[in-house]
């Protein structure tokens, strides 16, 4: 069964930083391309950002480029988003998500249930 | 402002039906795969529908899609109780080399 676990969420001040983690299971890891969505309170999805199946490509929105970094080691099954210079409006429920391709264009098929990051002072 | 465009809301009874719609441009609906997700008050979103008009395994033919242009429909036939949620769209937009999603329509049995 296909399944992905988030970790690393909590409560982190404005300005500090946080790496979430998502583990996979019952799928060649590898072979799919891997993004971040957070949905924040009140508000809809907001993708973050995607990750080619060999970590090769990697795209960002405008609102967090140059703050956050997506990340993969196939060998451990495992994706990573790494978070600078978190602001209040990061906060939200943060979802790894797989793609239906190798390269991120064919969309979400499967979802995390997601980890809560709040920012605040 | 979303790049996809959707309704706020829709609502209906139960067993009737509604349609979502979703307009984009060409540079994501309109040559790109459209996909459907559902979102269950405190819930992780899920698959509905993708490409054209197909479900994954487990997913109720109450539920279909089409695309025409740069436009997606969703429709949810013989409305239930359990149905109520936020329904959102979603597509590789070509020009941003990004994931695009609607805003989000919240659907209510009435």
């Amino acid at each position: 069964q296909v399944h992905l676990v988030e970790s690393g969420g909590g409560v982190v001040q404005p300005g500090r930083s946080l790496r979430l983690s998502c583990a996979a299971t019952g799928f060649t890891f590898s072979g799919s391309a891997m993004h971040w969505v957070r949905r924040a309170p009140g508000k809809g999805l907001e993708w973050l950002a995607v990750t080619w199946y060999d970590g090769n490509k990697k795209y960002y929105a405008d609102s967090v480029k140059g703050r956050f970094a997506i990340s993969r080691d196939n060998s451990k099954n495992t994706l990573y988003l790494q978070m600078d210079s978190l602001r209040v409006e990061d906060t939200a429920v943060y979802y790894c998500a797989r793609d239906r391709s190798w390269l991120g264009y064919y969309g979400v098929d499967v979802w995390g249930q997601g980890t809560s990051v709040t920012v605040s002072s | 402002q979303s790049v996809l465009t959707q309704p706020p809301s829709v609502s209906a009874a139960p067993g009737q039906r509604v349609t979502i719609s979703c307009s984009g441009g060409s540079s994501n609906i309109g040559n790109n795969y459209v996909s459907w997700y559902q979102q269950l008050p405190g819930a992780a979103p899920r698959l509905l529908i993708y490409d054209k008009n197909n479900r994954p395994s487990g997913i109720s033919d109450r539920f279909s899609a089409s695309k025409s242009g740069t436009s997606a429909t969703l429709d949810i036939t013989g409305l239930q109780i359990g149905d109520e949620a936020d329904y959102f769209c979603g597509a590789w937009d070509t020009s941003l080399t990004a994931m695009v999603f609607g805003g989000g329509t919240k659907v209510t049995v009435l």
